[in-house]
């Protein structure tokens, strides 16, 4: 099946900016979502659509996708911030919807 | 209140079944298309399987294929995880997941339950 690749961990100092990378073939050509995950809770949309914020998801956060990567950019990174975070697709060969392996964002 | 709130949860022996309840309130269920998605303990999302509003279009993963099965029951505004031959490997918190838009394949999870966990041992 198809597979998303997300590197393990992304370190940022506050006020910085943070790219969490997910790497899949011709991912340029899927719709593309991010999730935030904090500690105990469940995960929250943060990008739909590659590139869209649902209300309530501030500005800092944005979306790209192109060729073979997606990227997600915080920006302005905030303590509030840290948290896994997790790409997803819909697969139309194996008709399945599939998640990245995940990467935390640690706010040094 | 929009929300999901899921229940059904527990301990269950190796081999056994279980079944996964998810209440929906604040919304019309029935113009939703709905998902499970699980997250073993430590490691990463895993999604599960999806329904359409009217229950006419399932997909599952491939490891659930022939043990589990996702129902709906629009009236009551419920969504099911019927889950037999359950294995370790199976333990994990079982979200459930509305999706975002009007029911495209591709669409995105807007709306999540606070999960229920599944515990499989002897």
């Amino acid at each position: 099946s198809y597979v998303l690749t997300q590197p393990p961990s992304v370190s940022v100092a506050p006020g910085k900016t943070a790219r969490i990378t997910c790497g899949g073939s011709d991912i340029g050509s899927e719709s593309v979502h991010w999730y935030q995950q904090k500690p105990g809770q469940a995960p929250v949309l943060v990008i739909y659509y590659g590139s869209d914020r649902p209300s309530g998801i501030p500005e800092r956060f944005s979306g790209s996708n192109s060729g073979n990567t997606a990227t997600l950019t915080i920006s302005r990174v905030e303590a509030g911030d840290e948290a896994d975070y997790y790409c997803q697709v819909w697969d139309s060969y194996s008709e399945q919807r599939v998640f990245g392996t995940g990467t935390k964002v640690i706010v040094l | 209140e929009v929300q999901l709130v899921e229940s059904g949860g527990g301990l269950v022996q190796p081999g056994g079944s279980l079944r996964l309840s998810c209440a929906a309130s604040g919304f019309t269920l029935s113009s939703y298309s709905m998902n499970w998605v699980r997250q073993a303990p430590g490691k990463g999302l895993e999604w599960v399987s999806y329904i359409s509003g009217s229950s006419s279009i399932i997909y599952e993963a491939d490891f659930v294929k022939g043990r589990f099965t996702i129902s709906r029951d629009n009236a009551k505004n419920l969504l099911y995880l019927q889950m037999t031959s359950l294995s370790a490997e199976d333990t994990a918190v079982y979200y459930c997941a509305r999706d975002v838009g009007v029911g495209t394949r591709d669409d995105a999870f807007d709306l999540w339950g606070q999960g229920t966990m599944v515990t499989v041992s002897s």
